[in-house]
């Protein structure tokens, strides 16, 4: 079976650039979340969608940053006027449960490496 | 959530057993204890995750203390490939987001 897929795998932009990242969830996962990954660090949440709600979007840096997630399946992370700060990796991961449930397994994408110049 | 803290670096042989200790002095009672790998150019993958006593699978095993104010990874017999980093993660389901550390990078040699 197919797990969660995330393109493009590599993304450079040129400071002020517009940028969009596509997340394709597992099939039938109700979760769906957005990380980024500084080089050396551990990843930090970003926005979390339950279908096509957006339920906590408390990570996101600025407002340059946009989720979506219309159909309650795929997901795209836009960033807007891309700064060099913003250069890390985007990672998508996907659940089968929604929020309430002790057991809650996130099963992670290869993650987009955004170089910002 | 509570905060968690781990080795930065682990070095190990192959064939030996490796145990990752995590301290989370104020974990909730609520509060579940998962444990993610990470390789290079990947996503982290879910390991195991428990509540108390110990919890085993086919990849590892997880030991938690009556206290619940730490918790040990335990890793049987590592092989090259299990070079990655380990995270250590308390938290629920209820609250969705899953807090990273820095991890522990075990190095296994040959």
């Amino acid at each position: 079976g197919a797990g969660v897929s995330q393109s493009p795998r590599y993304k450079v932009a040129k400071r002020g650039q517009d940028v969009a990242l596509r997340c394709d969830p597992i099939s039938g996962h109700v979760s769906l979340f957005w990380y980024q990954q500084a080089l050396g660090q551990g990843p930090e949440f970003l926005t979390y969608f339950q279908n096509e709600a957006q339920l906590d979007k408390s990570g996101l840096p600025s407002d340059r940053f946009f989720a979506e997630r219309p159909e309650g399946s795929v997901s795209t992370l836009k960033i807007q006027r891309t700064q060099q700060e913003d250069s890390a990796v985007y990672l998508c991961a996907s659940s089968f449960r929604g929020s309430g449930s002790s057991y809650n397994e996130q099963f992670f994408g290869p993650g987009t490496r955004l170089t910002v110049l | 959530l509570a905060k968690t803290t781990q080795p930065i670096s682990m070095d190990s042989y192959e064939g030996q057993e490796v145990n990752i200790t995590c301290s989370h002095n104020n974990i909730a009672t609520n509060d579940y204890i998962t444990w993610y790998q990470q390789f290079p150019s990947q996503g982290p993958r879910f390991i195991i995750q428990g509540y108390k006593t110990k919890v085993t699978n086919e990849v590892a095993s997880l030991f938690i203390p009556a206290d619940r104010k730490s918790s040990t990874l335990s890793l049987p017999r590592v092989s090259l490939s299990d070079t990655a980093v380990y995270y250590c993660l308390v938290g629920t389901g209820a609250t969705n987001k899953l807090i990273f550390g820095t991890g522990t990078l075990l190095a296994v040699q040959p």
